[in-house]
């Protein structure tokens, strides 16, 4: 798991902050990804950034804002969330091939909790 | 659309014995499929994956995978179950393309208990 590191580990914020996850990878990847996990629910896809550019967008509420500053960079930016975005939010590295058959490597996850 | 099922919610196994995390995926196309473990508060570790060959894949911790085109399975088994073995277990799938980028698409995943 060291070669995606995710910060910090555990948040708890109130529905008027503001504040940012950081995700960092030390793969030489290409592609970072950011993802929600839910309880009982399958893992979803937020955000694809490929070469630093945004890929995907799965209809995410704009209280979610992905920065990418470089390939190994990636942050995401809360704002006014909701007590129903408390989840594990998950990052993710792969080295993006044309063929799809790249792996993703995940980070440990940042456990927010939404007041 | 590619969507990938995990049947079990739950699978429970007794140390020694062989286990299997069953996986079945509908894609229209050649899919890539992969086996991820998460350990309680952590990420997702990469356990193997099938691209194409062999239908027996062999992966980490001595995980294995079979491909089974006709019955479009990719089920997870290990000959002999350890308690350190106990976590959740996701089967993704995507599928191959020409151009483009498609998601990697997850089960909702499996808890598996190896009971000592």
């Amino acid at each position: 798991e060291t070669g995606v590191t995710q910060t910090p580990r555990h948040l708890v914020m109130g529905m008027t902050n503001k504040k940012s996850l950081k995700c960092e990878q030390h793969l030489g990847h290409n592609a970072m990804y950011w993802y929600k996990q839910s309880a009982k629910k399958p893992l979803e896809l937020m955000f694809v950034y490929n070469f630093k550019e945004q890929t995907e967008n799965n209809s995410v509420p704009s209280r979610f804002s992905p920065e990418c500053p470089n390939s190994s960079h990636l942050f995401l930016h809360l704002h006014t969330l909701q007590p129903e975005d408390s989840a594990l939010y998950l990052c993710a590295s792969s080295q993006d091939k044309p063929t799809g058959t790249d792996t993703q490597y995940f980070g440990p996850g940042t456990r927010l909790t939404v007041l | 659309a590619q969507s990938v099922a995990q049947p079990e919610d739950q699978v429970n196994v007794a140390e020694g014995n062989p286990l299997t995390v069953k996986c079945t995926y509908s894609v229209s196309g050649n899919p890539y499929l992969f086996w991820y473990v998460q350990y309680p508060n952590r990420g997702l570790q990469f356990l193997l994956k099938y691209i194409t060959g062999d239908n027996l894949v062999k992966g980490s911790y001595g995980f294995e995978a079979e491909f089974n085109k006709s019955q479009t399975s990719f089920h997870l088994k290990k000959p002999s179950a350890l308690v350190s073995d106990s976590a959740l277990y996701f089967c993704a799938v995507r599928v191959s393309r020409n151009s483009g980028n498609t998601p990697l698409v997850f089960g909702k995943g499996t808890r598996l208990s190896v009971i000592a």
